[in-house]
């Protein structure tokens, strides 16, 4: 697609259950985040994905959640045990390589946990 | 922590240039300014980033001190479309480039 892709749009789920998010990169793109971004704030870096270098988990808030990536293409970002603190939209951007390039955002995965 | 400190919102009258200011007195000399802007419910857009000399694309001017310690986004004629939270981001020089986001301002552009 043209665009960095991210499923589903709105996300319902129980607490205590797991969920998956998916993020589709731009072709091409070897450089991939995800962020959470929590209501009127600003996003918080979770993880970042450099080609087939060691991902930098270093922004990942606890051992609950966990993120893959397989090569240059998409990305899973999955919450163990959901809390009602984990309800945020939780977006993934895109980047051409280590370059001083842009980011592309998806359009986020919005998750609320009841 | 966030290295930018923005105002929380702005408002600005249509067609109107709207500027935005942003301070980054920590900056590192290899850092780079960002600018980017999220209309509500979308993800984030880029709009425009600079080391040291200002930069102009077809969106926005970017105006950066001398001392590189402030920055301003220049959006010359804004229309209602242009409202949005605008966020001033300084990257991490690290291999990863991560981007540290602050707050951003709420710009409204009112007719």
């Amino acid at each position: 697609g043209a665009g960095v892709s991210q499923s589903p749009s709105n996300k319902v789920t129980e607490k205590g259950k797991d969920v998956e998010l998916r993020c589709d990169p731009i072709s091409g793109h070897t450089a991939l985040y995800w962020y959470r971004q929590r209501l009127g704030q600003g996003l918080e870096f979770l993880i970042y994905f450099q080609g087939n270098s060691a991902p930098d988990k270093s922004g990942l808030p606890s051992d609950r959640f966990s993120a893959e990536r397989t090569g240059e293409s998409v990305s899973t970002l999955t919450i163990q045990r959901t809390q009602q603190e984990d309800s945020a939209v939780y977006l993934c951007a895109s980047r051409r390589g280590r370059m001083d390039t842009e980011a592309f955002f998806g359009q986020g995965t919005r998750l609320t946990v009841v | 922590d966030a290295k930018t400190t923005q105002p929380p919102s702005m408002d600005c009258a249509e067609g109107r240039a709207a500027n935005l200011p942003c301070n980054h007195s920590t900056i590192s000399g290899n850092e780079y300014v960002y600018w980017y802007r999220q209309i509500h419910s979308q993800g984030p857009q880029y709009i425009i980033h600079g080391l040291k000399n200002n930069e102009t694309n077809e969106m926005a001017s970017l105006i950066i001190t001398e001392d590189r310690k402030s920055s301003t986004l220049i959006l010359p004629h804004a229309t209602l479309r242009d409202t949005a939270v605008y966020y001033c981001i300084v990257r991490v020089a690290d291999s990863n480039y991560q981007l540290i986001w602050g707050a951003g301002t709420k710009l409204i552009i009112k007719p």
